[in-house]
């Protein structure tokens, strides 16, 4: 599988501060970026996604920034909240459907 | 909202049995569904791409006869582990697309196969 590559690994953030997720990929023929939230033992939910015609999405605290030279694109949560904490993972796609999971982020925030 | 079923979501069985899992679409029709393997602290790596009404298919290195799917209907889509192995436990999670639409592909909340 096509690689997809997340940083940081891990990351532990305080209530209320900003978490900074970042995405690299190397297929140009990607044209869907999500970001999906994992809880322990379920498995992965949308959180949000953009499209390359656009360069950011905003959705409630969550934040998607894309930048298509770089071939990046990064996932904000503002005012990070414990109920936060999950792993997080890019998963950029064709449309073939095929979705190519990150390496993941593990979230921590502290109350 | 469109909701991935997924059973059992915890099975235990012995070496050399085999397991089956079942996805069901509970609201919507999905005409493909997808599988995942997931070891503790790692990524999901997609298993096989199943389509309603054809054979399904696996991604290099997955063994067809090992991991048997079948997608008979439009909201089922069943996994068997075949003669299960210690290193077959693992987490599978399957998904399910609503008319072919990225933004609505939803997962199910996975099953945890622990092989003795």
């Amino acid at each position: 599988q096509q690689q997809v590559k997340q940083s940081p690994q891990s990351l532990i953030v305080q209530k209320g501060g900003i978490s900074i997720i970042n995405c690299a990929y190397e297929n140009t023929a990607f044209d869907y970026f999500p970001w999906y939230q994992q809880f322990p033992g379920k498995g992965p939910a949308l959180l949000i996604a953009i499209r390359p015609d656009v360069s950011e999405k905003k959705e409630g605290r969550f934040t998607i920034s894309f930048n298509k030279s770089a071939k990046q694109f990064s996932l904000h949560i503002m005012d990070s909240q414990p109920g936060d904490s999950a792993t997080y993972f890019c998963a950029p796609t064709t449309g073939f459907q095929k979705l190519v999971f990150g390496t993941g982020t593990r979230l921590l925030v502290s109350p | 909202g469109a909701v991935v079923s997924q059973h059992p979501s915890r099975v235990i069985c012995k070496s050399g049995t085999s397991v089956k899992i079942e996805c069901r679409s509970l609201d919507f029709q999905a005409t493909t569904m997808f599988w995942y393997r997931q070891f503790p602290k790692q990524s999901l790596m997609l298993m096989a791409t199943s389509n309603e009404g054809s054979k399904a298919t696996y991604e290099q290195g997955v063994e067809k006869d090992k991991f048997l799917i079948n997608h008979a209907s439009l909201t089922l889509s069943t996994l068997t582990v075949t003669s299960a192995h210690p290193e077959d436990s693992s987490f599978y999670i399957c998904s399910a697309i609503l008319q072919g639409r990225l933004e609505k592909l939803f997962f199910g909340s996975g099953t945890q196969l622990s092989v003795l």
